[in-house]
């Protein structure tokens, strides 16, 4: 199993460009997430998926669009990039929430940089 | 507000000692696991212990414990032996809710010395 792939790795935007971050996930897993990680942070929630066509927002959504048309796909769009969004992006599974056995997969992250 | 407090943004651990990491947390929910995260400069997130709530034991993964103090909201981790390899950034947290998501707190740097 390759659990949670995300492409790229790493990506240098300039500011008001436009990116999509992929996540795909081959466990079939119900809920999707996308954290964000500042320098010295922690994780913060930006959006998240409880299954195919249904998102939420997180903690900090500005500035992102999510979508969710399959259970393995998540992409995350950032639209009009600003250097606030330099960070590196991490996207998770989960098969069922608490009543699962609590357990998160994530991808190996990727770093934006945005000058 | 869920919130995530780790206290100590730095600790530092002799070669085969033992380290312990604290944690508070602040939720109205009564269901929900609690987590403690490794992430090595390579990015990767690995969980290196998990606890539920409703249970009363304090989990144990070899070397890793914890002491769950549910009523304090309290949890923290204890490492034993400690090896050069567990040096790294540790996150805990916890997720609530139908959704489950996870929040995380601001992180602990584990140095270990020779």
């Amino acid at each position: 199993n390759a659990g949670v792939t995300q492409t790229p790795k790493f990506r240098i935007l300039k500011i008001g460009q436009s990116m999509t971050l992929q996540c795909t996930q081959d466990m079939n897993h119900n809920y999707m997430y996308w954290y964000r990680q500042d320098p010295g942070m922690g994780l913060k929630l930006i959006y998240y998926s409880v299954g195919a066509g249904i998102t939420d927002k997180g903690e900090v959504p500005n500035g992102y669009n999510v979508s969710r048309s399959t259970t393995e796909d998540f992409p995350l769009r950032l639209e009009l990039a600003a250097p606030s969004q330099t960070s590196v992006y991490f996207c998770a599974s989960s098969y069922s929430g608490l009543r699962g056995n609590g357990g998160y997969t994530f991808g190996s992250g990727t770093r934006l940089t945005v000058v | 507000a869920q919130t995530v407090t780790q206290s100590q943004p730095e600790m530092s651990v002799q070669e085969a000692e033992t380290v312990t990491l604290s944690c508070t947390y602040d939720t109205s929910e009564s269901d929900y696991y609690l987590f403690w995260y490794k992430q090595p400069p390579s990015r990767q997130m690995i969980l290196v212990i998990r606890q539920e709530a409703y249970k009363q034991q304090n989990a144990t993964e070899n070397r890793f414990s914890v002491n769950f103090q549910k009523a304090a909201k309290s949890f923290s981790l204890k490492i034993s032996d400690s090896q050069l390899g567990d040096a790294a950034m540790y996150f805990c947290a916890f997720n609530t809710g139908t959704a489950s998501k996870l929040t995380f707190g601001t992180g602990t740097r584990l140095q270990v010395t020779l």
